[in-house]
């Protein structure tokens, strides 16, 4: 079955303590992104990357890393979280249309509801 | 820009009624446009979508249709069932090569029986 997953689903942790939310993504897709939503504000989006080794920055950036050393995969990475990243996450794929690249459908991930204390 | 603005909800309805969600959106060049629709606790799912003007999209009843006019994507469905009950996004896609989606902040549509 085609589908994103995302680990964990929940997650409750402290300011400061490192964390990485994983997707993963077994459609063969280029394109990977990660959004955030909040109440009012809809998705935004943190990063994306294109392929392997390319990736950039998106609407909120700040505070994430990624990286996408796997076609497949696409972690998110809080090095110190604070109480404003207590969001709802998600990752999402698709395949890349050459010089039209937001056209393709994205794909998302079942979400990853984060609480930071 | 580019930006999609939604009309606010919460939406409540009874079954087998008439439903529209409003979106208009600003964009330069020509955005595709999409709805996701989002259920209790899961993911967001593509609903339907349109690449060009006058371009109408459609799946499980719900239809759009690609207003470039009035810079429109306005949601429809003739006769909502509980199971409708759902958040619904509206988003745009740009001619850019980054992929990225905007959305709308999202209408929540209550169905009661």
């Amino acid at each position: 079955e085609a589908q994103v997953t995302q680990n964990p689903r929940y997650l409750i942790t402290v300011t400061g303590k490192k964390l990485t939310v994983t997707c993963s993504q077994n459609m063969n897709h280029e394109y990977m992104s990660w959004y955030r939503q909040d109440p009012g504000l809809g998705l935004r989006q943190i990063y994306y990357s294109m392929n392997v080794e390319v990736t950039d920055k998106g609407d909120v950036p700040e505070g994430y890393k990624v990286s996408r050393k796997e076609k497949r995969n696409f972690p998110l990475i809080l090095e110190s979280p604070s109480p404003n990243q207590t969001s709802l996450y998600f990752c999402a794929s698709s395949t890349l249309s050459t010089g039209t690249g937001g056209r393709k459908t994205q794909y998302f991930g079942p979400g990853t509801r984060l609480l930071v204390l | 820009g580019n930006s999609v603005t939604q009309m606010e909800g919460p939406v409540t309805l009874s079954e087998e009624a008439f439903l529209t969600i409003n979106c208009t959106y600003t964009a330069t060049g020509y955005p595709s446009l999409f709805w996701y629709v989002q259920y209790p606790g899961e993911g967001l799912q593509l609903l339907l979508k349109a690449t060009k003007a006058d371009d109408k999209g459609s799946n499980k009843g719900f239809e759009a249709t690609y207003r470039k006019e009035t810079t429109s994507f306005h949601l429809e469905k003739g006769s909502v069932q509980v199971s409708d009950s759902a958040v619904y996004f509206c988003a745009l896609s740009g001619s850019g090569n980054t992929g990225k989606l905007i959305f709308g902040q999202g209408t929540t549509l209550q169905v009661k029986p």
